[in-house]
C-alpha cells in the first residue's frame, strides 16, 4: 500500500540553529498536509500543499512540495524552544473524496536553550 | 465551540475486558476518524465514517468496532482488550473529507492494557 517515509526520526538542535524534516513517497501525491504535535498534545494542522513545486511560508517555517509531487520538506529557520514537538507529514490516500490520510512516522524536534 | 472532545482521557484495562471510547464534535463535520498512535509509527487509521450511520475500515481495524449513530458522535469499541492495543487513541473530524480538508483532532485517550 501507499507509504509515506519521513526522516529523520529525531533531531536535536541548539536554539537558533535551523531544522529540516523530509517526507518521501514512492507514488505521486495529490496533496500533502503538515501537522505539529506538542509533547503530550494532539496533532494540529499547519499547512497544506497542492501544486507541484509549491512553496509556502509561515513566519520562520517554510514548506515545499517537490516538482514531481513525491516529496515535501519543512524547514524551520532559527529554531526556538517553542518549536519543540513532533512534525508529521500526511498524504491523501487513494483517489476521490475519501479524506483518508496516511501519516509519516514523524520527526521529533528537541531544542536546547 | 469545544471542537473535538474525547472521553475518557485515561484508562487502564485488564486483558479481555471491553470498553468504549467516545468522540464528540460540535463543528457539524461529516467525516470522523479514529487513529492510534504508537512510538515511532506515526498515526494509523483504525476506522472512519463518511456520515451518520456509515463506517469503514482503515489501515488497522482488527480488534476494534465503531458506530456512528449520531452525526456528532463516533464511538470506538474494544470487545476483548489485548496488550497490543495499549496506545494513545485520537479521534479527528473534517468537514467533507475532501482531499483539501483539514482534520481536527481531539485531545486523545491514553489506554493501557495489562
Amino acid at each position: 500500500g501507499q507509504q509515506v517515509m519521513q526522516i529523520p526520526q529525531y533531531q536535536h538542535v541548539q536554539e537558533g540553529e535551523d531544522f529540516t524534516t523530509y517526507c518521501n513517497s514512492s507514488t505521486t501525491l495529490s496533496n500533502i498536509q503538515w501537522y505539529k504535535q506538542r509533547p503530550g498534545g494532539h496533532p494540529v494542522f499547519l499547512i497544506q500543499l497542492v501544486k507541484s513545486g509549491e512553496v509556502k511560508k509561515q513566519k520562520r517555517l517554510t514548506f515545499q512540495f517537490g516538482e514531481a509531487k513525491k516529496n515535501s520538506s519543512l524547514h524551520i529557520t532559527a529554531t526556538q524552544t517553542t518549536d519543540v514537538g513532533t512534525y508529521f507529514c500526511a498524504a491523501v490516500h487513494g483517489s476521490g473524496n475519501t479524506g483518508k490520510l496516511i501519516f509519516g512516522q514523524g520527526t521529533t524536534l528537541q531544542v536546547k536553550p | 465551540n469545544a471542537g473535538v472532545t474525547q472521553t475518557p482521557k485515561f484508562r487502564v484495562l485488564k486483558t479481555g475486558q471491553s470498553m468504549t471510547l467516545l468522540c464528540a464534535q460540535d463543528m457539524n463535520h461529516e467525516y470522523m476518524y479514529w487513529y492510534r498512535q504508537d512510538p515511532g509509527m506515526g498515526l494509523r487509521l483504525i476506522h472512519y465514517s463518511v456520515g451518520e450511520g456509515t463506517t469503514a475500515k482503515g489501515e488497522v481495524p482488527d480488534g476494534y468496532n465503531v458506530s456512528r449513530l449520531k452525526k456528532q458522535n463516533f464511538l470506538l469499541g474494544l470487545e476483548s482488550a489485548a496488550p497490543s492495543q495499549t496506545s494513545v487513541y485520537f479521534c479527528a473530524s473534517s468537514y467533507k473529507g475532501l482531499v483539501t480538508d483539514t482534520q481536527y483532532f481531539g485531545p486523545g485517550t491514553r489506554l493501557t492494557v495489562l
